[in-house]
């Protein structure tokens, strides 16, 4: 089973409008990590955050976990139309390999 | 730098033939993966290398899927027989440790008639 699920499944937005996309996962984690998925450039990397952090930030994105609720969220502000994707949390424990989720799709109409 | 390679890009085959993909991962990355992914899921790992050794293969179905790497570089995944439902597209990622953040390759669409 997925350890990761995201919500919402689907997302619809305008174009510099802000999305947020949810993750909450079963088990104690060691790291949690965001990808997106589009044709153009396959699975993407976008952010890493580590268990005893809280929130971090990388241009428009910006992450944040809670352990206590064994969740996270992923803010894009300022959407742009190359923004659309698909977007998934994957989670790591330690020296377990990554879990993904079934992810988010997101689309960001001009 | 170089991103992972992967190659074929597009594979039809009949089901019960064999079939293998081919990837190449960024110089130096110790740790290597095979995902499958079919549509509308995320990627589901089928197996992790450290260098060439076998750190997880758990989801890897055994009696079909095969996979090595070796010398510890470039790494074969082959399935055969292969089923309808391996109808998916095989992604490689490699990293320079486990828990750290996963560069993939472009991927190989498979498609089983």
């Amino acid at each position: 089973s997925q350890q990761g699920e995201e919500d919402p499944q689907a997302l619809s937005i305008q174009e510099g409008e802000n999305a947020t996309m949810n993750c909450s996962y079963k088990t104690s984690i060691n790291n949690l990590q965001w990808y997106r998925q589009n044709s153009g450039r396959g699975l993407v990397h976008l952010i890493l955050i580590r268990s005893n952090e809280r929130e971090k930030h990388s241009g428009r994105l910006r992450v944040t976990l809670d352990t206590s609720k064994k969740s996270s969220s992923l803010l894009i502000t300022a959407s742009r139309a190359a923004d659309t994707a698909s977007y998934f949390c994957a989670t790591g424990s330690g020296y377990s390999t990554l879990t993904f989720g079934k992810g988010t799709m997101l689309l960001v109409s001009p | 730098e170089a991103g992972v390679a992967q190659s074929p890009r597009y594979k039809i085959i009949e089901k019960r033939q064999s079939v293998a993909f081919w990837c190449n991962p960024i110089s130096g990355h110790a740790t290597l993966y095979w995902y499958q992914q079919i549509l509308g899921q995320g990627p589901k790992l089928l197996i992790q290398f450290q260098n060439n050794g076998v750190v997880d293969d758990s989801q890897l179905p055994k009696d079909r899927f095969s996979a090595e790497r070796l010398k510890g570089v470039d790494s074969t995944l082959k399935i055969q027989p292969a089923k309808l439902e391996d109808s998916a597209v095989y992604l490689c990622a490699s990293s320079t440790r486990t828990d750290d953040e996963q560069y993939f390759g472009p991927g190989t669409r498979l498609t089983v008639t």
